[in-house]
């Protein structure tokens, strides 16, 4: 069974430009997070869909983030325009909800994002 | 959530036995003790979950007195492979409460 995918796996970009991150959750999870570690920092919680609802935003940093889960199935994180403080690696984790109890997540092997 | 405290960093030579206690000392009644594994250049794993007393499987074990103020995470016998970055989390499993990770313990094996 595929695990939690990222692409890409890399992106360098320059300041004010766009990118848009993609993950795709292992097949059957309703609950996609979007996590990322900027250099030195923790990996800080972003925001969490279940299905295609998103279920808690809080950790976003700002407007310049936009987040969607059309259909329920892959996720998009788009950030328009990138800012240098938005380099990092964004990871995307999947996991499903069994008898009211999350199973485990499984993370994606990340993106990293350098802004320049 | 319940803040876990853990050391920055350790050294082990490799076939040692591996111990890393987290201390969180305000957890709820209904977290559960998780622990994931970071390699560089990829994401957190999933290594061990418990919520009393020992759990045991084919990675680590983990320990939990009975106050369940603090957790340890056992890993038999390292290898160079097991140098990684330990996380240690607490919450509950059951709502939308998401992961919430602090610095970790950078684990390091050497030959």
């Amino acid at each position: 069974e595929a695990g939690v995918t990222q692409f890409p796996s890399h992106s360098v970009i320059e300041k004010g430009q766009t990118v848009t991150l993609r993950c795709d959750p292992i097949s059957g999870h309703d609950n996609l997070y979007w996590y990322r570690r900027v250099m030195g920092k923790e990996i800080k919680f972003l925001l969490h869909f279940v299905k295609e609802s998103k279920q808690d935003e809080s950790g976003m940093p700002n407007n310049r983030f936009l987040a969607e889960r059309t259909g329920g199935t892959y996720s998009t994180l788009k950030v328009q325009p990138a800012e240098l403080e938005d380099s990092g690696v964004y990871f995307c984790a999947s996991s499903q909800v069994i008898r009211d109890r999350k199973t485990e997540a499984f993370f994606g092997q990340g993106t990293r994002l350098t802004v320049v | 959530l319940a803040k876990t405290t853990q050391p920055i960093s350790m050294d082990s030579y490799e076939g040692q036995e591996v111990n890393i206690t987290c201390s969180h000392n305000n957890i709820a009644t209904n977290d559960y003790i998780t622990w994931y594994q970071q390699f560089p250049s990829q994401g957190p794993r999933f290594i061990i979950q418990g919520y009393k007393t020992k759990v045991t499987n084919e990675v680590a074990s983990l320990f939990i007195p009975a106050d369940r103020k603090s957790s340890t995470l056992s890993l038999p016998r390292v290898s160079l492979s097991d140098t990684a970055v330990y996380y240690c989390l607490v919450g509950p499993t059951s709502g939308n409460t998401p992961l919430v990770f602090g610095k970790g313990t950078r684990l390091s094996v050497i030959a």
